[in-house]
């Protein structure tokens, strides 16, 4: 299994331009999760889905989107970057059988920079 | 203020030493206890999760909850120069969310 993968690893943006950070898991996990990590805040949730179709907003949504076509894939959206989204971005993914998600395996991360 | 607190550190052990590393929270609703450890510059993964409060053993790891003070720890014991990473505390109450804290970087020296 390849567990969480992630593309690109690196990536550097302009102001106002657009892209998507891609996410798969090979694991038939029902919850799938976007996180940013900046120092000092730890990580942030932006997204998450329980299931194919399913979407909802976390903690720092705004100027993010996504959608969940299939089990497999969970890609963000970014509509029009801003320096302020200069961040390391993190996939996650869990199994809901215990109730939550609590076991989530994350991806190796994307460092995205925007000038 | 932050839902959940952890103090940042830098903290730094010899080789054999006990770490000890602790969260504090604000949401008495939180029932699901979980520490990640992070090396760097990879992806967090789990190292344990508890439930409500309570003890939890795990090798060289021990998982403290304690809900009525609202504070959890981690205790690593027999630290290795592996063990060197951030470590963080994360909550979740039932919900599809959970919330981080910033997460404590330990070094073990050799």
């Amino acid at each position: 299994n390849a567990g969480v993968t992630q593309t690109p690893k690196f990536q550097v943006l302009k102001t106002g331009q657009s892209m998507t950070l891609q996410c798969a898991q090979d694991m038939n996990h029902e919850y799938m999760s976007w996180y940013r990590q900046d120092p000092g805040m730890g990580l942030r949730l932006i997204h998450y889905s329980v299931g194919a179709g399913i979407t909802d907003q976390g903690e720092v949504p705004n100027g993010y989107n996504v959608s969940r076509s299939t089990t497999e894939d969970f890609p963000l959206r970014l509509l029009s970057a801003a320096p302020s989204q200069t961040s390391v971005y993190f996939c996650a993914s869990s199994s809901l059988r215990g109730g939550g998600p609590y076991e989530q395996y994350f991806g190796p991360g994307t460092r995205l920079t925007v000038t | 203020q932050k839902e959940v607190e952890q103090d940042p550190g830098p903290l730094s052990v010899p080789e054999g030493a006990i770490v000890s590393l602790n969260c504090t929270y604000s949401n008495s609703a939180f029932q699901y206890f979980m520490w990640y450890r992070q090396y760097s510059r990879k992806g967090p993964e789990l190292l344990m999760y508890t439930y409500s409060s309570g003890n939890k053993e795990d090798g060289r790891f021990t998982a403290q909850v304690d809900k009525s003070s609202k504070y959890i720890s981690l205790f690593i014991r027999d630290s290795q120069p592996s063990d060197s990473a951030t470590y963080l505390c994360a909550m979740n109450s039932n919900d599809y969310k959970l919330s981080f804290g910033a997460g404590t970087t330990v070094t073990v020296r050799a």
